[in-house]
């Protein structure tokens, strides 16, 4: 079993859909969640960064941890067509730096 | 943010030979990570490279396949030597957003595809 599992996609959704992209891990000790966004033949640009449980918003994203259920969400409102991206989650154990473990990435297409 | 580039962004080589990945940080910065990015698989980290000392490898990564070079605090190397096709892969150098955080900063990425 991996460390983290992410639905690789595509998942396809019309533009001003509300989109759900999710990551499930097995480490109890996690406790820094993120998620990235990359863009095709770009680097990943760090999007959300949460601390244990609960949620965070910013803007159309709201990032979402449930630490009992070892479960991460992001959703994003109002999805654009500019949202069209490969999404990465990761955590790690501590603060500061640590070895973060990523997901495989969701790939989303937005269409107009 | 940090602002890194990397060169060269993509390139095409032969079985056998060896290339070199170049980084540059328009900050200084203690620690720089090299990752490799393979097709439907997670970013991986190949090794963390600290100004003035030996780079730290990850499990599965040797300094005789990727030496790395860190000649100062803004600049490093990855080379992929004797290359085979299985080194086909995008090759990610990044920074900590902060001394006290896990947030990394990436560049843009250096693709490389063998024959």
């Amino acid at each position: 079993q991996k460390e983290v599992e992410q639905d690789p996609g595509p998942l396809s959704v019309p533009e001003g859909a509300i989109v759900s992209l999710n990551c499930t891990y097995s480490n109890s000790a996690f406790q820094y969640f993120m998620w990235y966004r990359q863009y095709s033949r770009k680097g990943p640009e760090l999007l959300m960064y949460t601390y244990s449980s609960g949620n965070k918003e910013d803007g159309r994203f709201t990032a979402q941890v449930d630490k009992s259920s070892k479960y991460i969400s992001l959703f994003i409102r109002d999805s654009q067509p500019s949202d069209s991206a490969t999404y990465l989650c990761a955590m790690g154990e501590s603060k500061g730096f640590q070895k973060l473990v990523f997901g495989t990435g969701t790939r989303l297409l937005v269409s107009p | 943010s940090a602002v890194i580039s990397q060169k060269p962004s993509r390139d095409i080589c032969q079985r056998g030979t060896s290339l070199t990945i170049q980084c540059q940080v328009d900050s200084q910065v203690t620690m720089m990570f090299w990752y490799r990015q393979q097709p439907g698989q997670s970013l991986t980290l190949i090794a963390t490279a600290n100004q003035g000392s030996e780079a730290t490898y990850e499990s599965g990564f040797v300094i005789d396949k990727f030496p790395i070079s860190r000649p100062n605090l803004t600049f490093s190397t990855l080379t992929v030597s004797n290359m085979s096709p299985e080194d086909s892969s995008i090759y990610l150098c990044s920074v900590l957003a902060g001394a006290n955080t896990g947030e990394l900063f990436f560049g843009e990425g250096s693709r490389l595809t063998v024959l």
